[in-house]
């Protein structure tokens, strides 16, 4: 059961642009989502995070937005950065959860 | 500052062979995790820890067993290596908090299972 979704597994961007990367989730317990980056033989490294009492965050050139609704969320990368290359996850907790669960990851590529 | 510290970086494995994988965090985190990296796969939860003597299964536990008896060290050991269980392993913290707070990770251990 795959309770955070993330169902495109690669995105192809201009320099400049705007990346949008999307996930979805189905537990409604989850009130906390979470998006981290991930270089090449890297770990992961926190970006941006939402609470649930929220429908937007901003954080520089990095936008995350909440629908719970419908139960989805998406990072909007403006403009895009070939150094913003790298694969994308989402996660979604519960509040002061100690478990984070994860999406399958969308590798991002930002051309030149 | 160290955060999440992992050794080793790469290990390769016989079937059937044992090893531990070690996890150790400076930031006095109650949460310590570890998650495998599969391709299409994300980020699978292993075994986790809510604190000093306190451990529970995650998603895929089977052939992984975890200890803490440190606030800082979390290892994980594979008591009977399988190719199966070639994968990338991450151990992550984080702190409990009443306001949500991100986990950090370590580097990563790439484990090869021949």
């Amino acid at each position: 059961d795959q309770q955070v979704k993330q169902n495109s597994p690669s995105l192809s961007v201009q320099e400049g642009r705007i990346s949008i990367l999307n996930c979805d989730y189905t537990n409604s317990m989850f009130d906390y989502f979470l998006w981290y980056k991930k270089y090449p033989a890297e770990g992961p490294t926190f970006l941006i995070s939402i609470s649930s009492i929220k429908d937007k965050n901003e954080d520089g050139r990095f936008t995350v937005f909440l629908n719970k609704s419908a139960k989805h969320l998406s990072l909007h990368i403006v403009p895009s950065q070939p150094g913003d290359s790298a694969v994308y996850f989402c996660a979604a907790s519960r509040t002061s959860g100690s478990r984070l669960t994860f999406g399958e990851g969308t590798q991002l590529t930002v051309n030149p | 500052n160290a955060g999440v510290t992992q050794t080793p970086k790469f290990q390769v494995l016989k079937t059937g062979q044992s090893m531990t994988l070690q996890c150790a965090q400076d930031m006095n985190h109650e949460y310590m995790s570890w998650y495998r990296q599969d391709p299409g796969m994300g980020l699978r939860l292993i075994h986790y820890s809510v604190g000093a003597g306190i451990t529970d299964q995650g998603e895929v536990p089977n052939g992984y067993n975890v200890s803490r008896s440190t606030t800082e060290d979390f290892p994980l050991r594979l008591l009977s290596a399988a190719p199966s269980q070639t994968s990338v392993y991450f151990c992550a913290s984080r702190g409990r908090s009443v306001m949500n707070t991100e986990a950090f990770f370590g580097q990563g251990t790439r484990l090869t299972v021949v």
